[in-house]
């Protein structure tokens, strides 16, 4: 898992707290993703970049605020979640090139919004 | 629309039987298909893909999927299981027409080897 590396891996916050989600990328890929992973649930796609520019926001609620700064680094800004966002947050980063290339994924962040 | 069932939740297998983890799909056009491993506290870990070619993937750790046009499936498979390989599976899709690398997922299926 150095490949794709996620801090921090634990987060507790109240739902009126400001925290960051990092994610960083050793691969040498220009696409990046963030998902949700909740119980019972298939995955959610929530933000994509290619290339640092977004190219997918999956309906995302406003208190999500993703960042790409470069190919390599992305953030997940979190403000007045709801107890209803606690899931696993997965970073997954790609090639980039639309041929069938395969998503790796970090760990995870498991967040936690009381 | 796109989409992938994974119609068990729980499959139980003692060691050293083959294992097999359904999953079909839906999408338009032709197919990109994946099978991804979570292991507790972990990210999901590639298995093995299918792109063109070989109706019949082999991935990592021994697994092995065929990929069925006609029935739309994409099964996981491997002829003796390991106690290590319990873990949750994932099975995943998407279409080679709309040229956005998006991936769906299925829901899960909770693979535990019995020793």
């Amino acid at each position: 898992e150095t490949g794709v590396t996620q801090t921090p891996r634990h987060l507790v916050m109240g739902m009126t707290n400001k925290k960051s989600l990092k994610c960083e990328q050793h691969l040498g890929h220009n696409a990046m993703y963030w998902y949700k992973q909740s119980a019972k649930k298939p995955l959610e796609l929530m933000f994509v970049y290619n290339f640092k520019e977004q190219t997918e926001n999956n309906s995302v609620p406003s208190r999500f605020s993703p960042e790409c700064p470069n190919s390599s680094h992305l953030f997940l800004h979190l403000h007045t979640l709801q107890p209803e966002d606690s899931a696993l947050y997965l970073c997954a980063s790609s090639s980039g090139m639309p041929s069938g290339e395969t998503q790796y994924f970090g760990p995870g962040t498991r967040l936690l919004v009381l | 629309a796109q989409s992938v069932a994974q119609p068990e939740d729980q499959v139980n297998v003692a060691e050293g039987n083959p294992l097999t983890v359904k999953c079909t799909y839906s999408v338009s056009g032709n197919p990109y298909l994946f099978w991804y491993v979570q292991y507790p506290n972990r990210g999901l870990q590639f298995l093995l893909k299918y792109i063109t070619g070989d109706n019949l993937v082999k991935g990592s750790y021994g697994f092995e999927a065929e990929f069925n046009k006609s029935q739309t499936s994409f099964h996981l498979k491997k002829p003796s299981a390991l106690v290590s390989d319990s873990a949750l599976y994932f099975c995943a899709v998407r279409s080679v027409q709309t040229g956005a690398n998006n991936l769906f997922f299925g829901t899960g299926t909770r693979l535990t080897v019995i020793p």
